[in-house]
């Protein structure tokens, strides 16, 4: 069974600029999570989708963070103008929600550095 | 959601059993305790979930009390690739929309030769 897709692994802008992040989530698994986890911390939810609507987005920065889930499936996550305490890895990660037992399946990972 | 306390950091040497214990005073009825590994580069990694008494599986031990307000994880003769950030978590086992699962800190095992 395939995992969680992420793309790019790395990306390395400078601040002010946009940069966008893709996941792929597990065949069938309706919820998919975006974390932001800071070097030396544990992740830090920022948005969760079931199936293609926005469940919780609270702790996601609204005027530089966006995320869409199209048809339910592959989400991006946007990040436009990027700041320097935005260097962070996003993780991605789906479950299969209702159905599931609650274990969460995550993606290696998106790896940001904002000069 | 309940939130958890852990030690920050531990240090083990190859061979030996680790435990690990969370806090977690206010959990609900309704909460499983789940522990996730996360090494370098990756993304977390579900290791184990329990509700009550005791469940293995073939990597780890979970142990809670009739209480619950605290868990163990124990590793069996950890080796060095154990090294790694474990985290517990307490939320409900059946995501529904809406039910969020907060990472605290993570404990920081280190396995020394």
């Amino acid at each position: 069974e395939a995992g969680v897709a992420q793309s790019p692994r790395y990306k390395i802008i400078e601040k002010r600029q946009s940069v966008a992040f893709w996941c792929n989530p597990i065949s069938g698994h309706a919820t998919l999570y975006w974390y932001q986890q800071i070097l030396g911390q544990g992740p830090k939810l920022l948005i969760q989708f079931q199936n293609n609507g926005v469940v919780d987005d609270s702790q996601l920065p609204k005027d530089r963070f966006s995320a869409e889930r199209l048809k339910g499936v592959d989400s991006t996550l946007k990040i436009q103008p990027a700041k320097l305490e935005d260097s962070a890895v996003y993780l991605c990660a789906s479950s299969l929600g209702e159905r599931g037992t609650g274990e969460l399946f995550f993606g290696e990972g998106s790896r940001l550095t904002v000069l | 959601l309940a939130k958890t306390t852990q030690p920050i950091s531990m240090d083990s040497y190859e061979g030996q059993e680790v435990n690990i214990t969370c806090s977690h005073n206010n959990i609900a009825t309704n909460d499983y305790i789940t522990w996730y590994q996360q090494f370098p580069s990756q993304g977390p990694r579900f290791i184990i979930q329990g509700y009550k008494t005791k469940v293995t599986n073939e990597v780890a031990s979970l142990f809670i009390p009739a209480d619950r307000k605290s868990s163990t994880l124990s590793l069996p003769r950890v080796s060095l690739s154990d090294t790694a950030v474990y985290y517990c978590l307490v939320g409900p086992n059946r995501l529904r929309a809406g039910n969020m699962l907060t990472f605290g800190g993570g404990t920081r095992l280190m396995v020394k030769p």
